[in-house]
């Protein structure tokens, strides 16, 4: 079936070292992809989304990229910080449905 | 997100127990959703409701119900609380613009079934 999932489960970095989580997609019919943070006793807070029209959008030391071709989506932090410690979930939407699918999410942790 | 809240934050109680978990928003949105998670898990999609007295199942709604009885308050039902419902549950809003659907959740509601 369709879904939404991720490479690795874990993910450690050091300290100012960039980021990079990955995410699988299998409908080629999605054509809107988000990315949430969530901390520890938090809910999941949206950091970047990007739509199916495009291969890369940059946040703040955040960039999304989209390949569309094999149907996957990353998310790279840039110079990684204690505070980016958290899970990470990827996210899409299908352009003739009306609900949002999660994916497993991605734990980032990060030496010092 | 304080414009999402959740009430309890905590919850524990007793197999066969009927409980209620409440979300309010200020954010105006017409949509709110009801999640749980589970330890390891991402989110699963209880419940959802795109208007005021509008309610949708989502993949995991058995023995669960909800009331939308005005655009700012989504609430939640347990009818009888079994054991395997004891997980992490989290209120959603968002408001569709072009597709785009940014969703605004609550700090959830730890519940304890016992």
């Amino acid at each position: 079936g369709e879904s939404v999932g991720l490479h690795l489960p874990t993910l450690s970095v050091q300290e100012g070292d960039n980021s990079i989580i990955n995410c699988a997609y299998s409908n080629s019919a999605s054509d809107y992809f988000i990315w949430y943070k969530q901390e520890s006793g938090k809910g999941p807070q949206f950091i970047i989304d990007i739509r199916s029209n495009m291969d890369k959008r940059q946040g703040q030391r955040v960039t999304v990229l989209l390949n569309k071709t094999v149907k996957h989506l990353s998310l790279q932090i840039a110079a990684t910080q204690p505070g980016d410690s958290a899970v990470y979930f990827c996210a899409e939407k299908y352009s003739s449905a009306s609900k949002i699918i999660f994916g497993s999410g991605t734990r980032l942790s990060i030496r010092p | 997100d304080a414009d999402v809240t959740q009430t309890p934050r905590n919850r524990i109680t007793k197999t066969g127990k009927r409980i209620m978990l409440e979300c309010s928003q200020t954010k105006g949105h017409d949509r709110m959703y009801w999640y749980r998670q589970d330890p390891g898990l991402g989110l699963r999609l209880i419940y959802y409701s795109f208007d005021v007295k509008d309610i949708n199942k989502g993949e995991i709604s058995d023995g669960y119900s909800v009331s939308r009885q005005a655009q700012a308050k989504f609430s939640l039902s347990l009818e009888s609380a079994i054991p395997n419902q004891t997980a992490l549950y989290f209120c959603a809003t968002s408001d569709l613009a072009d597709h785009q659907e940014t969703q605004y959740f609550g700090p959830g509601t730890r519940l304890l079934v016992l």
